[in-house]
């Protein structure tokens, strides 16, 4: 059964102060992975899509990285309105049906 | 492109009424699910369907009736409400090639209070 851990569960930063989220996978191959982010009362906005280990892909001030077992997002020199909850998920495999979600990192950015 | 539309953004219910979701996507994508979110659950699909015709339960599917006629429509109906079912619904759509699953689009979310 695929599982997906993201860590840590909350992060609060200073602005300019650059960071990295993590989320941990375990599939039965790899199918790619997903990046979303999530503002309070508001649907996931799809970020990035990453296909194969040592991808890499960049919007603004985030960064995210894949391994054959975990992702990165990079967050360089954030502002306040970075802040929100970022989820990552691994698309269904054969005969599964959903994607697989990790229950999300809440990010905070001080001004 | 409007994306994944969804209505009503907000509803209350009393127990026992029916209501339906709506959820238009106008992407011509293939794919289209519907998910609830509670707090401490993060998010769980409810049905989707695969094509216009086709559809399937998800994990959480008791309570919840779907049909997709077209490609661009897939209601969620509630048929007889409980307070259990109070959450926040989105629905989501996604393009499929070989039917691999990719990327799915969420709509903005309908947030239902069930007395």
């Amino acid at each position: 059964e695929d599982q997906v851990t993201q860590s840590p569960e909350a992060l609060r930063l200073q602005e300019g102060e650059s960071s990295s989220l993590n989320c941990s996978y375990t599939v039965s191959g790899l199918r790619g992975l997903f990046w979303y982010r999530q503002d309070p009362g508001k649907g996931p906005e799809f970020l990035f899509t990453l296909y194969s280990a040592g991808e890499e892909k960049e919007k603004e001030r985030l960064k995210a990285t894949l391994t054959k077992k975990e992702s990165f997002l990079h967050i360089t020199a954030p502002k306040p309105e970075d802040s929100a909850t970022y989820l990552c998920a691994v698309p269904p495999g054969t005969g599964r049906r959903a994607l697989t979600f990790g229950s999300g990192t809440r990010l905070q950015v001080q001004p | 492109n409007a994306g994944v539309t969804q209505t009503p953004k907000f509803q209350v219910l009393k127990t026992g009424q029916s209501m339906t979701l709506q959820c238009a996507q106008d992407m011509n994508h293939e794919y289209m699910s519907w998910y609830r979110q509670d707090p401490g659950m993060g998010l769980r699909l409810i049905h989707y369907s695969v094509g216009a015709g086709i559809t399937d339960q998800g994990e959480v599917p008791n309570g919840y009736n779907v049909s997709r006629s077209t490609t661009e429509d897939f209601p969620l109906r509630l048929l007889s409400a409980a307070p259990s079912q109070t959450s926040v619904y989105f629905c989501a759509s996604s393009y499929t090639v070989s039917a691999r699953v990719h990327e799915q689009f969420f709509g903005p979310g309908t947030r239902l209070t069930v007395l």
